[in-house]
């Protein structure tokens, strides 16, 4: 059984950092990427961009580039997202998911998701 | 960046009806489009994707229709465990987009 289980929720002031952590059991990780993608109150999902888990590549959406960092450890099959100097509007449900990784899919078809982790900003 | 546009926003229904969902692009996406169900509080769940191509372990009464930048999701009779909000998503570029939603309610 695939699972990815995330960190629980986090209420940071302004400017301040937060790492979500998405632990992954029941497949080879790394064998598919890992994706990041952040549904704020009421608005569409939105996706920050990829993790490569094998080499360590990211490829960050234009919008986060400088504001987050993606890592994993392949050690324990776990992937983590950084979030810098936040802000009121990165208030926010965060959610990691795994990449399909299907030939007639391209890139971020998402198979399997983390439970989601409310990242709160508020001073 | 692509723009995927839902419609309706919102829609009731009641329990064995047929329901339709349109997604559309603001450029052709050919047939790299995904739908996803998401319940409240819950995660989202893939249901179809490649436009057409039903998610493994996904009921076949949802079918997905379509080619370029007019998509559909159908669901051939509507259950009680289907009143969801639906999102479709296009992945022919970077960044990834989403429509905005539909949501099914009861009617």
């Amino acid at each position: 059984q695939v699972l990815l289980v995330q960190s629980g929720a986090e209420v940071k002031r302004p400017g301040a950092s937060v790492t979500v952590s998405c632990q992954t059991s029941g497949y080879a990780f790394t064998g598919y990427y890992i994706h990041w993608v952040r549904q704020a109150p009421g608005q569409r999902l939105e996706w920050m961009g990829w993790i490569n888990p094998n080499t360590g590549g990211t490829n960050y959406a234009q919008k986060f580039q400088g504001g987050v960092t993606m890592t994993t450890d392949t050690s324990i099959g776990t992937a983590y997202l950084e979030l810098n100097r936040l802000i009121s509007d990165d208030t926010a449900v965060y959610y990691c998911a795994r990449d399909k990784g299907c030939a007639s899919c391209n890139y971020a078809t998402l198979d399997e998701w983390g439970q989601g982790t409310l990242v709160t900003v508020s001073s | 960046d692509i723009q995927m546009t839902q419609s309706p926003s919102s829609l009731s229904a009641s329990v064995g009806d047929r329901v339709t969902i349109t997604c559309r692009a603001s450029q052709t996406i050919n047939t790299y489009l995904n739908w996803y169900q998401q319940k409240p509080r819950e995660a989202p769940k893939l249901l179809i994707y490649g436009a057409t191509s039903l998610q493994s372990g996904v009921p076949s009464r949802f079918s997905g229709s379509g080619s370029g930048t007019e998509f559909t999701l159908t669901i051939s009779s509507l259950q009680p465990e289907d009143f969801a909000t639906y999102y479709c998503q296009q992945t022919y570029s970077l960044p990834p987009t989403f429509g905005h939603g539909t949501k099914v309610e009861v009617k």
